[in-house]
């Protein structure tokens, strides 16, 4: 049972480049969601999705885009990397519904050079 | 009001001894409020939940206490142990899908 993959690990990107996160889950779970941690401020939330087709914005979204086009995959897509953007990216998902428990991933340690 | 304030930031103790974490929020709306335990290197995982129906939820060694008058809740980690030594999260969610997140915890439990 696979749960939340995320590629790549480690990915170190030029200011300027793009470059897309992958995330996918196999538990068949309608919500998922990217975060980005940073030192000393937690979790903070970047782009949500609630089912394929609807996404929504979180909490930190400028910089990303994000599409899901299926229930599996939910990727980020970093259209302009900036030094500001470096960070450990997780994926997560979730069974229907809030207050539910969250799956997240290994994570994908990004940095923008 | 979307905050959730988690302190302290870092915490040693040693073996057999009691980890104490404390989080604090605003929002009333707020009714699941669970904590996650990550490891280096590893995404977090969900260690245990309480709503704001019970006073106090205990899993094993882990215990939340929760103060609805005070808005706050804290884990409880009795008889610590080295292989408890991680970074934990306490959490907070509305009914929505957005999780507010504390800052971390980053215990060290000495041998």
């Amino acid at each position: 049972n696979a749960g939340v993959t995320q590629t790549p690990k480690f990915q170190v990107l030029k200011t300027g480049q793009s470059m897309t996160l992958q995330c996918a889950q196999d538990m068949n779970h309608e919500y998922m969601s990217w975060y980005r941690q940073d030192p000393g401020m937690g979790l903070r939330l970047i782009h949500y999705s609630v089912g394929a087709g609807i996404t929504d914005q979180g909490e930190v979204p400028n910089g990303y885009n994000v599409s899901r086009s299926t229930t599996e995959d939910f990727p980020l897509r970093l259209l302009s990397a900036a030094p500001s953007q470096t960070s450990v990216y997780f994926c997560a998902s979730s069974y229907q519904g809030p207050n539910t428990e969250a799956f997240f991933g290994q994570g994908t340690r990004l940095t923008v050079v | 009001q979307q905050q959730v304030k988690q302190s302290p930031q870092s915490l040693i103790v040693q073996k057999g001894g009691i980890s104490i974490i404390n989080c604090a929020y605003e929002n009333t709306a707020f009714d699941y409020f669970p904590w996650y335990q990550q490891f280096p290197g590893k995404g977090p995982a969900l260690l245990i939940a309480i709503r704001p129906d019970v006073s106090e939820k205990k899993e094993g060694r882990f215990t939340i206490s929760f103060n609805k008058s005070a808005k706050q809740f804290s884990l409880h980690i009795m008889d610590s142990q080295p292989g408890d030594s991680a970074t934990y999260f306490c959490a907070a969610n509305g009914g929505t899908y957005k999780y507010i997140f504390g800052t971390g915890t980053r215990l060290k439990v000495l041998a």
